[in-house]
């Protein structure tokens, strides 16, 4: 069965650069949502997208930003990067808010920032 | 605002031993819970997902049950294996306030010993 597809799985980036990562969810699952895991810690929600709106917005800093397109892929797009900004991204997916099917994770990108 | 709780932070059992983990979360007000697996730098695996209506679900030498009320459920493995070696994350789907998206508790590292 078709998973949730991230691209790239890892990415190294210089401070004050720019990264955008990919997320495919799976087919027919109209709702995506974007997930930071710092070392030792658990998945913290970043943004979601409903029906390629803005569904909710979590603790994502302001050089963050995201979109869902047409096709329901959506990318997320982290500027001026930190070393803190470090991390797994996670991508998730679900047909409508989860509640009758859950959530399906991506395996991730790893983002390290040096 | 809704906070998971797992504990232990960390067990370690002998091969073959059944074992039980713990989630408790604060708000009752729960679409569904669901068990997740995380493997070491990896992405996150859905194990079990419980509806607010249900008391349990199982697969293979999984069990999990939920107490709503009491803000708890428990994830049961039967009969451990070394390939169970992981971190078992569980999530919650908010009925409703501001955090409309899974919620994570901070997971238990299960160590499995041959």
């Amino acid at each position: 069965a078709a998973g949730v597809i991230q691209s790239p799985r890892h990415l190294i980036k210089e401070k004050r650069e720019t990264a955008t990562l990919k997320c495919y969810p799976i087919p027919r699952h109209d709702t995506v949502y974007w997930y930071q895991q710092g070392p030792g810690q658990d998945p913290q929600f970043l943004i979601s997208f409903y029906e390629k709106m803005q569904s909710d917005k979590g603790s994502i800093p302001d050089r963050f930003s995201a979109q869902q397109f047409s096709d329901y892929h959506s990318e997320l797009n982290m500027s001026s990067l930190e070393l803190g900004d470090s991390a797994l991204y996670f991508c998730a997916s679900s047909l409508g808010r989860g509640m009758n099917y859950g959530y399906t994770f991506g395996s991730g990108t790893r983002l390290t920032v040096v | 605002k809704q906070e998971v709780t797992q504990i232990p932070a960390a067990l370690s059992v002998p091969e073959g031993e059944n074992l039980v983990l713990n989630c408790s979360f604060t708000d009752s007000a729960i679409y569904n819970l669901q068990w997740f697996r995380q493997d070491p730098g990896k992405g996150l695996t859905s194990l079990l997902l419980i509806q607010s209506s249900q008391r349990e679900q199982t697969s293979g030498r999984l069990n999990a049950s939920l107490d709503k009320s009491s803000g708890r459920s428990t994830l049961y493995i039967a009969a451990s294996q070394p390939g169970d070696s992981a971190t078992y994350l569980c999530a919650v789907l908010p009925f409703s306030g501001s955090a409309r998206q899974l919620t994570f508790g901070s997971g238990t590292q299960l160590t499995v010993l041959p």
